[in-house]
């Protein structure tokens, strides 16, 4: 079925950097779009960004909230995603899930929609001075 | 960005009871749209994609239904482990975004 394990977080201060890390295991990561998805303390969920694997071109998409300062990459050789952070905010104290993705189809639709169909337990980013 | 509203934010019910929770769209989105069950401390759990399918082991008391802008999950019968928060999320397009949530606790 899979397992996701997030690691990396901590405690750091407005401005500085941050690598979050994914560790995946029970199916073949390469195979699998991975996204990052954040939740406030007492808040909802948001998407952060998402990376697809090379046999849909190794993009990466992000929120408009993030895009110029967080960078998703992956090691599909050692099954791990990365959420690299810099000039990070109070805003972005949150918790950071991992999620494997999955596409749907409809009706012939020419892109899929994507869907998380496994999250990890995610880990806490906490910005602060 | 597409919008997701949820409601009602707060749902007090019984074991039992048949709970119904909405999720509308602030633009059609056919049937792109995912519920998640999160209970705390806990990453989010899939429930349902494609607006009504279940993946294989999620209990058939959960459903859900609707096409376009309003969609609907439903317990059937409410069970002690199904007090949780319910998110909806859209998958057409991105950025990719989430209702607020809907906390279901015991009456």
């Amino acid at each position: 079925e899979g397992q996701l394990v997030e690691s990396g977080g901590n405690l750091v201060q407005p401005g500085r950097s941050l690598r979050l890390s994914c560790m995946a295991s029970g199916f073949t990561f390469g195979d699998y779009v991975m996204s990052w998805v954040r939740q406030a303390p007492g808040k909802g969920l948001e998407w952060v960004g998402f990376s697809r694997n090379q046999a849909r071109g190794g993009t990466t998409e992000y929120a408009a909230s993030v895009k110029g300062r967080f960078t998703i990459s992956r090691d599909d050789s050692k099954s791990i995603a990365y959420l690299q952070m810099n000039n990070l905010k109070t805003e972005d104290t949150a918790v950071y899930y991992c999620t494997r993705d999955v596409p749907f189809y409809y009706h012939g639709s020419p892109l899929p929609g994507w869907y998380f169909d496994l999250w990890g337990r995610g880990t806490l980013v906490t910005v602060s001075s | 960005d597409v919008q997701l509203t949820q409601s009602p934010a707060f749902l007090s019910a019984s074991v039992g009871d048949r709970v119904t929770i909405t999720c509308r769209v602030s633009q059609g989105i056919s049937s792109f749209l995912a519920w998640y069950q999160q209970k705390p401390g806990r990453g989010p759990k899939l429930l349902i994609y494609g607006a009504s399918t279940l993946p294989f082991g999620v209990p058939p008391r959960f459903s859900g239904s609707g096409s376009g802008t309003e969609f609907t999950l439903t317990i059937s019968s409410l069970q002690p482990e199904d007090f949780a928060t319910y998110f909806c999320q859209q998958l057409n397009s991105f950025p990719l975004t989430f209702g607020g949530g809907t906390k279901v606790e015991i009456k």
